[in-house]
């Protein structure tokens, strides 16, 4: 059974950082594409990034460009995204998801709130 | 960017009823479209992709149609469980993908 499991949500302070992680579990991580897709409170959804299966191709929305880094280590089947220069319109669960162009699988999501 | 409306933005129905939801590109997105299913508290789940291809596990009861710029998701006699929120999304322009708002099929 595929498994995503994400977790490092919480309190941000603006300008601050917070680091996501992703565990991966049920099928082959280092052959499936990886994305991060928010939902902010009572939103839509909002893809965040991509990184390819090696981890050397790597897009991201132009929200996100600059402050948020995503990663992954194939070794320990996990997805990271790094959030740098927080604000408050980063506030949203975070969702990882396996696929291409499409999104397979999702996590459960972690919330990050971002506020003074 | 390609922007997807979806419509109605909530459609009542009961169970065993048919429904019909909208996407709308704002430009060609040949078949590159997919459908996802959420309920509340719970993570979207794949429905359709390319347009027509049930993802695996979906019941046969939806399916859905178009190409180009305008698509639909049918349910074809809706159970208890359907009753959730559905979102389209485009990958015509990956790594760019976006969704639609969203569609409330809520329960008559």
């Amino acid at each position: 059974e595929v498994q995503l499991v994400e977790s490092g949500g919480g309190l941000g302070q603006p300008g601050g950082s917070l680091r996501l992680s992703c565990a991966a579990s049920g099928f082959t991580f280092s052959s499936y594409e990886m994305n991060w897709v928010r939902q902010a409170p009572g939103k839509g959804l909002e893809w965040v990034s991509y990184i390819s299966t090696g981890g050397s191709t790597i897009y991201y929305a132009d929200s996100v460009k600059g402050r948020f880094t995503i990663s992954r280590d194939n070794a320990k089947s996990s997805l990271y995204l790094q959030m740098n220069s927080l604000r408050a319109d980063d506030t949203a669960i975070y969702y990882c998801a396996n696929g291409y162009k499409y999104l397979d699988y999702w996590g459960q999501g972690t919330l990050v709130t971002v506020s003074s | 960017e390609i922007v997807l409306t979806q419509s109605p933005a909530t459609l009542s129905l009961s169970p065993g009823e048919r429904a019909t939801l909208s996407c709308r590109a704002s430009q060609r997105v040949s078949s590159y479209l997919a459908w996802y299913q959420q309920k509340p508290g719970q993570a979207p789940r794949l429905l359709i992709y390319d347009a027509s291809n049930r993802a695996t596990g979906i019941p046969a009861r939806f399916s859905g149609t178009g190409s180009g710029t305008d698509f639909t998701l049918t349910i074809s006699s809706l159970e208890p469980e359907d009753f959730a929120v559905y979102y389209c999304q485009q990958r015509s322009s990956w790594p760019l993908i976006t969704f639609g708002q969203g569609t409330r099929l809520e329960i008559k």
